[in-house]
């Protein structure tokens, strides 16, 4: 089993929608979790970064750890053309200085 | 780009044929990486390295093999490239630390095609 699973979509939402993407992990002993986006030929970019459990806002959006059935979730307000992207979910697991990264959700916003 | 380059950006080979693809860094961090990125697999790590001359294999290091003579450059290289060793392969970089060693800043890719 993966250490980290995403469902790869893609999702198409419209301007203005709440967009919702989710990933699942395997060992309840994992504490860091973070979201990364990529756009179109581009390297992955630090989105969001969360410890524990809990929300993590910033701006349009919050990062959403649930330790009890060992769910992430990114959840995107108003969103917007320019947010169209792959969201990768990751965690360094129980490893030093190394992550695992979900299949990443290819999501387009049109206006 | 957090100082990091790749080269070549892109690449054509045939099978067969050796094939090294170089990350490059100014920000003088510990850790190096290499990954391949696949549709409907997501970033894989292929190789890192925690130091100079200190590196270890990943998830799919199969068919490569990683140098770093110096922190500021990673190799990796393909020795006989195959088919499916096509991907777009990324270089990343970071620092331990209390929350720092789980940020990796990466580099801008390398599109690789085997023919």
């Amino acid at each position: 089993q993966k250490e980290v699973e995403q469902d790869p979509g893609p999702l198409s939402v419209p301007e203005g929608a709440i967009v919702s993407l989710n990933c699942t992990y395997s060992n309840s002993a994992f504490q860091y979790f973070m979201w990364y986006r990529q756009y179109s030929r581009k390297g992955p970019e630090l989105l969001m970064y969360t410890y524990s459990s809990g929300n993590k806002e910033d701006g349009r959006f919050t990062a959403q750890v649930d330790k009890s059935s060992k769910y992430i979730s990114l959840f995107i307000r108003d969103s917007q053309p320019s947010d169209s992207a792959t969201y990768l979910c990751a965690t360094p697991g129980t490893s030093y200085g190394k992550l695992t990264f979900g299949q990443g959700t290819i999501l387009t916003v049109h206006p | 780009d957090a100082g990091i380059t790749q080269s070549p950006r892109h690449k054509v080979t045939e099978t067969g044929t050796p094939v090294t693809l170089r990350c490059h860094q100014t920000e003088n961090h510990r850790y190096m990486y290499w990954y391949r990125q696949d549709p409907g697999h997501g970033l894989r790590l292929i190789h890192y390295s925690y130091g100079v001359k200190d590196t270890d294999k990943g998830e799919v290091s199969d068919g490569y093999s990683v140098s770093r003579s110096k922190t500021e450059d990673f190799l990796l290289t393909l020795e006989s490239a195959t088919s499916s060793q096509t991907s777009v392969y990324f270089c990343a970089i970071g620092e331990q630390g209390v929350r720092s060693y789980n940020e990796q800043f990466f580099g801008p890719g390398t599109r690789l095609t085997v023919l």
